[in-house]
Order: structure tokens, then sequence, then C-alpha cells
């Protein structure tokens, strides 16, 4: 069996602070693969990044960047100096390797970002 | 280019009824799913299909029925609406790249009150 687990549920900060958002993943397989997705208020599902578990490099695009740590099952994302845009529900999400299997993510329950000015 | 498109956006059934939720998809994708969206609960799997005339069951099935008799079209179908089953409902298509699975690409979502 596969769960994602998003322990913050609400999270609140001002305008330019940095916030960190966590994601703990469990699977028996070797090989998986993890997601974030945005969810603005206007109800879209907004992909924002992919990891393979096999490649544990991080990465930085712009603001966001993500830290991927298979020795504690986490892949947790940071928005650098956080705009009022950036409020939304982030989820996280996770995919064994099979043939299909990304037909059948696996989502934590999502975490709500208010960005105050 | 159209991606994942469902229809209706909105619906509102009385408890019994039947209906089905259209999602399309113009990306030539093999996989295919629903989900729903309740408040706290995150997206919960519905139903799947890994490829044309290829359906199974996800986490939440009952009371849900799908076909994929296309590539294109996986239709969800509600046998006899009930209150539990107000949610908001969201179609995603996906494909198997070289490097792996890829991200799913979701249509815009149908929000169901059944009252």
């Amino acid at each position: 069996a596969q769960k994602v687990t998003q322990a913050q549920t609400e999270i609140s900060v001002v305008e330019k602070e940095d916030v960190t958002l966590d994601c703990v993943y469990e699977t028996r397989d070797t090989t998986y693969y993890l997601f974030w997705y945005k969810q603005p208020p206007s109800g879209e599902l907004v992909f924002l990044i992919r990891r393979n578990s096999f490649d544990e490099q991080n990465e930085i695009s712009g603001r966001y960047s993500w830290n991927f740590q298979k020795s504690t099952s986490s892949f947790n994302f940071t928005i650098t100096a956080s705009q009022v845009v950036d409020s939304a529900v982030y989820f996280c999400a996770l995919a064994t390797h099979y043939t299909g299997a990304n037909s059948k993510l696996t989502f934590g329950k999502g975490i709500t970002l208010s960005v105050r000015p | 280019n159209a991606g994942v498109t469902q229809t209706p956006k909105f619906q509102v059934l009385k408890t019994g009824q039947s209906m089905t939720l259209q999602c399309a998809q113009d990306m030539n994708h093999e996989y295919m799913s629903w989900y729903r969206q309740d408040p706290g609960m995150g997206l919960r799997l519905i139903h799947y299909s890994v490829g044309a005339g290829i359906t199974d069951q996800g986490e939440v099935p009952n009371g849900y029925n799908v076909s994929r008799s296309t590539t294109e079209d996986f239709p969800l179908r509600l046998l006899s609406a009930a209150p539990s089953q107000t949610s908001v409902y969201f179609c995603a298509s996906s494909y198997l790249s070289r490097g792996g699975n890829t991200e799913a690409f979701f249509g815009q979502g149908t929000r169901l009150t059944v009252v």
C-alpha cells in the first residue's frame, strides 16, 4: 500500500517570506515517481514537478526548489520570497513504476498556503 | 490544444438521479483516470483505465461505473446519485515515456451537488 502524508494543513506567511511544504511518502516499491501539483483558487490542478526515485538530484527553478531525500522518504517543496499569487493548495502525489501506474496517483491531503501582502 | 476536457463544469442532481460526466482527451494518452476531491481529503481515485477496453477500480469505486470504448473518451456514470457523491470530480490522462511515468494532465473539474 502507498501513502502520502502532508502533515501541515494550513500555512500562512507574509509576502517575501520563504516557506517549505513538507511531504512524506510510503511505498514498498524501489522505483516510483513523486509529483507536486498546485491548485489555485480557480480550481484547476497545475503540475509543478516530477521526480524519479532513482534521481535524487535536487532542483531549483526560479523561486521554487525541491528537496528529495530517499533516506527519510521525504520530498519537500520550498518557495523563496513568496508572493500573493503563490496562495493555493499544494498537493504531493506518488505513483509506482509499472505500466499504467501513473493512472493511479496517491495524493496527500494537501496544504493550503496563504500569502498575505 | 484542448488537452483534457470535462463536461459539464457544474451540475446539480436530485438524489436517485443518474448522470454521466464526460471526459475527453486529444493527446492520444493511453492512461485515463477519475478522481474525486472532497474538503480535507485530497484527491481519491475512483476508476482508471490503462487502455481502450480496460478499466479497473480505484480507492472509492462504489456508486460509479466507467467504460473506455475509445482512447479519447472515459465517461464516468453515477448510477443513483446520493448526497455523499457531492464533490469535485477530476479526469486525468497520462502516458508512459522513455523516462518513465509522466505527470497526469487534469481536466478543469466538474463540481457536482446532489440534493
